[in-house]
């Protein structure tokens, strides 16, 4: 069971747009910077976007992310094929002293 | 370019011992924060372990409840090499272990850059 909590599966055809949401708590999101991974099927997770929308450079604009209390969210717009990819939610827990996940979200593009 | 190669993975039994290193290049390696996260086989991102950058022997470190007490990260500077020893490993150890850097020399800082993954396999 993981402290970050993540609906299992999303989808959305090409053109659409999708939010994966991760629900926390006061310890973690309520008090860190959440941030979003992407791991494409068979190789090694990548940083995609922190809450406050800091994005490493080749990273698209339509991903943006968002926080509002202890909740965050990761919108994808205009949904291309190559989005199709486990997404990763994590924050630093005050209270466990270290780093959370969330379950991770399976993004199917129909 | 920054690259983190993991090497060390293995078969091992229960209760044995294994030293994964990653071994880094493209950035100043001392000044970051470095963290392993693992992947069992069909599931999601565990945090195993992180350490601060900065001074001699690297900031402090951080272990998950389900290693503390039996996994150990330190670094290496002089070697530019981030190291987790493992020691009484249990079958649900058993995973693909990613090096990755941080963005800063917190501990707690975002995960810039992954490595390829080392895999670990505990089983009689």
């Amino acid at each position: 069971q993981s402290v970050l909590t993540q609906p299992p599966s999303a989808s959305g055809t090409p053109g659409q747009s999708v939010t994966i949401s991760c629900s926390g708590g006061s310890s973690n999101i309520g008090r860190n910077t959440v941030n979003w991974y992407q791991q494409l099927p068979g190789t090694a997770p990548k940083f995609l976007l922190s809450s406050n929308n800091q994005r490493p450079s080749g990273v698209p604009d339509r991903f943006s992310g968002s926080k509002s209390g202890t909740s965050a969210s990761l919108a994808i717009s205009g949904l291309q094929s190559e989005d199709e990819a486990d997404y990763y939610c994590a924050a630093w827990d005050d209270s466990l002293s270290g780093r959370v996940f969330g379950g991770g979200t399976k993004l199917t593009v129909l | 370019e920054v690259q983190l190669l993991e090497s060390g993975g293995a078969l091992v039994q229960p209760g044995g011992s294994l030293r994964l290193s990653c071994v880094a290049s493209g950035f100043t390696f001392s000044t970051y924060g470095m963290t392993w996260v693992r992947q069992a086989p069909g599931k999601g991102l565990e945090w195993v372990s992180s350490i601060g950058g900065g001074g001699v022997s690297g900031g402090s470190s951080h272990h998950a409840d389900s290693v503390k007490g039996r996994f150990t990260i330190s670094r290496g500077n002089s070697k530019n090499t981030l190291y987790l020893q493992m020691n009484s490993l249990r079958t649900e150890d058993t995973a693909l272990y990613y090096c990755a850097k941080g963005s800063s020399d917190w501990s707690r800082a975002s995960l810039e850059y992954w490595g390829q993954g080392t895999l670990v396999t505990v089983s009689s």
